[in-house]
């Protein structure tokens, strides 16, 4: 079964950082770029960014309101996806989603909640 | 950026009505749209890529039409499952985008 199982997120406060990661099973994992997707309370999905897989040199990608502060890095050898935030925001509290992205995104983790709150 | 936007936000139908999903891209992406599905507390659901291409394992009664920038989504007998909300997103340049959903309630 493919299967993408988000872990890492909860309470952070204004300022701090946060490390989220996704493990992947079920399929050749390094084949795929892979994307994290996030959705704050009530509202509706934001792209975050991506990572494309080694026969593309692992380049990024980033939203403007993340870029500088969060990055996305893989560990094919792990067949894990990982999503380090920094100087973290409240605007930041949200859902973070694990997606799998073959153009559009066909497989989506559980997602995992991130408040940051003082 | 792309903009999408969706009309309407909110949809109120029955079981058994056809309902259509409008999204308008604010310019051209070709082909290169999306559509998704998510229920409360759930995550999406790939319905649509390609504008028009059914995801495998999705009813037929769902379908995806447009080019450019006009895309819709139709469900053709809408079903007690498929109330939830409707996302379409583009995947023609970076930043990806959504548009901001619709919501589909029982009336």
């Amino acid at each position: 079964e493919v299967q993408l199982v988000e872990s890492g997120g909860g309470l952070v406060q204004p300022g701090g950082s946060l490390r989220l990661s996704c493990a992947a099973s079920g399929f050749i994992f390094s084949d795929y770029y892979m994307d994290w997707v996030r959705q704050a309370p009530g509202k509706g999905l934001e792209w975050v960014g991506r990572i494309r897989n080694k026969a593309n040199s692992y380049t990024t990608e980033y939203a403007a309101s993340v870029k500088g502060r969060f990055t996305v890095s893989r560990d094919d050898s792990k067949n894990s996806l990982y999503l380090q935030m920094n100087s973290l925001k409240t605007e930041d509290t949200a859902v973070y989603y694990c997606v799998r992205a073959t153009g559009a995104f066909d497989v989506w983790g559980q997602g995992t909640m991130v408040t940051v709150s003082s | 950026d792309i903009q999408l936007t969706q009309s309407p936000s909110f949809l109120s139908a029955s079981v058994g009505d056809r309902v259509t999903i409008t999204c308008r891209a604010s310019q051209g992406i070709s082909s290169y749209l999306a559509w998704y599905q998510q229920k409360p507390g759930k995550a999406p659901k790939l319905l649509i890529y390609a504008a028009s291409t059914l995801q495998s394992g999705v009813p037929s009664r769902f379908s995806g039409s447009g080019s450019g920038t006009e895309f819709t989504l139709t469900i053709s007998s809408l079903q007690p499952e498929d109330f939830a909300t409707y996302y379409c997103q583009q995947f023609n340049s970076y930043p990806r985008t959504f548009g901001q959903g619709t919501k589909v309630e029982i009336k």
